[in-house]
């Protein structure tokens, strides 16, 4: 098992460029969550997901989109970024049943010159 | 406001001495308190998930234990390894898949 596979591990972006984070699992995870982290903070929910077709915002959704087609891929796209999109951006996901650990990606580390 | 605070922000320790880190919440209501271990350059791993119901569990050399009166929460560290230098999280977690409440974490470094 992979577990959660992100890509790209790292990218640089001009600002008002956009791109797409890609999120995979192959454990079968119902739920499925964007975070992004900053230095000294705590993790931020961008965008989550309980299943293929249905997505919601988080605590920071804005200038971000996802979908969610399959159960397996949860991709986080940026439009016209913004340098305070600089950022660690892990994927997670987590299977339905209560009290279970959420499995993270190692992360996309995205700069915005 | 929902918060989770950890202390030390940072910590040095010889290897094979013992440590303790704090995490302090005000997050309600309560569904369960996650330690996770944070290796640089990599993503959230999880150490212990503990409910309401529990105060002590373990991992290993990393016991985690929970005072749901107080909202404490610390994980302790037995006879730690160069391999334990890490940020460690404590989330805090209400009822409903999306309610994590994540610390800054503390930065464990263990010297030889």
């Amino acid at each position: 098992n992979a577990g959660v596979t992100q890509t790209p591990k790292f990218r640089i972006l001009k600002i008002g460029q956009s791109m797409t984070l890609q999120c995979t699992q192959d454990m079968n995870h119902n739920y499925m969550y964007w975070y992004r982290q900053d230095p000294g903070m705590g993790l931020k929910l961008i965008y989550y997901s309980v299943g293929a077709g249905i997505t919601d915002k988080g605590e920071v959704p804005n200038g971000y989109n996802v979908s969610r087609s399959t159960t397996e891929d949860f991709p986080l796209r940026l439009e016209l970024a913004a340098p305070s999109q600089t950022s660690v951006y892990f994927c997670a996901s987590r299977s339905a049943w209560e009290n279970q650990p959420q499995h993270f990606g190692d992360g996309t580390r995205l700069s915005i010159l | 406001k929902n918060q989770v605070e950890q202390s030390p922000q940072s910590l040095i320790i010889l290897e094979g001495k013992n440590c303790t880190l704090q995490c302090n919440y005000t997050v309600s209501p309560f569904s369960n308190l996650r330690w996770y271990k944070q290796d640089t350059g990599r993503g959230p791993v999880s150490l212990t998930i503990m409910t309401f119901s529990e105060n002590t569990k373990s991992n290993g050399r990393y016991t985690a234990t929970l005072d749901a009166d107080t909202k404490q929460s610390s994980l302790h560290i037995t006879a730690s390894q160069l391999s334990d230098s890490a940020s460690y999280i404590c989330v805090v977690t209400s009822p409903g898949f999306q309610k994590l409440v994540f610390g800054t974490g503390t930065r464990l470094l263990v010297s030889p």
